[in-house]
């Protein structure tokens, strides 16, 4: 069965700062990364996915992808208070079906 | 932004009683999907739909029934709820596309005594 690992469980970063995630599939399937975030008490929203080998920026958010190792990093530049939330990484091999890591809980102290 | 409805949002029930969790998608998307969590869980998937009057198993679909009557709705049922079926679902629809973003609904919180 597909697992998704990520780390750390849960990271504390000062305002301004970097945060960084990691997630890694143990599917040599899997085609698709995606990056949910869900703050207390909400749904999960997507924030990005990838597919391709390399990074893809959004304004403070860059992932990266290494298909190769099958693992992929979310990184928060500029951290602000209302980025803290459980990220979620998750993994796609059949196209419709997401496969969902634990999660990393970010706080980032003000 | 997609439209996914659960009801109730939260919801008290007995061990052994029988408990159905609605979702109501306004999207047009052909698949839809039942996710539960739990702390240090993450999102695992139960049961899934990419069409009316028909549902497939997720990840781990015992203890659990679904039932898509119509492109719009799609249930989840517990028959006999247990204590180790507390837990957070969410609801969730996407295209029918591969590698298409899953919109989730606001989760329904039950607790079972």
């Amino acid at each position: 069965q597909q697992k998704v690992q990520q780390s750390p469980e849960s990271l504390i970063v000062p305002e301004g700062g970097m945060a960084s995630l990691n997630c890694t599939s143990s599917d040599r399937n899997v085609d698709y990364f995606w990056w949910y975030r869900q703050h207390s008490g909400k749904s999960p929203k997507m924030l990005m996915s990838i597919f391709s080998n390399g990074e893809k920026e959004e304004g403070r958010f860059t992932v990266h992808l290494n298909k190769a190792s099958l693992h992929t990093s979310l990184h928060i530049r500029d951290s602000q208070p209302s980025d803290s939330a459980l990220y979620l990484c998750a993994a796609s091999n059949m196209g419709y079906k997401l496969t969902f890591g634990t999660g990393t809980s970010l706080l980032v102290d003000p | 932004e997609a439209a996914v409805t659960q009801s109730p949002r939260s919801k008290v029930a007995v061990t052994g009683g029988k408990v159905t969790l609605s979702c109501h998608q306004t999207n047009n998307h052909d698949y839809m999907y039942w996710y539960r969590q739990d702390t240090g869980h993450g999102l695992r998937l139960i049961h899934y739909s990419y069409v009316a009057d028909s549902t497939e198993k997720g990840d781990i679909p015992d203890g659990y029934k679904a039932s898509r009557p119509s492109q719009e709705n799609f249930s989840l049922i517990l028959e006999l709820a247990s204590l180790s079926q507390t837990a957070v679902y969410f609801c969730a629809s996407s295209e029918d596309r591969s590698n298409t973003e899953v919109f989730f609904g606001k989760g329904t919180r039950l607790t079972v005594v």
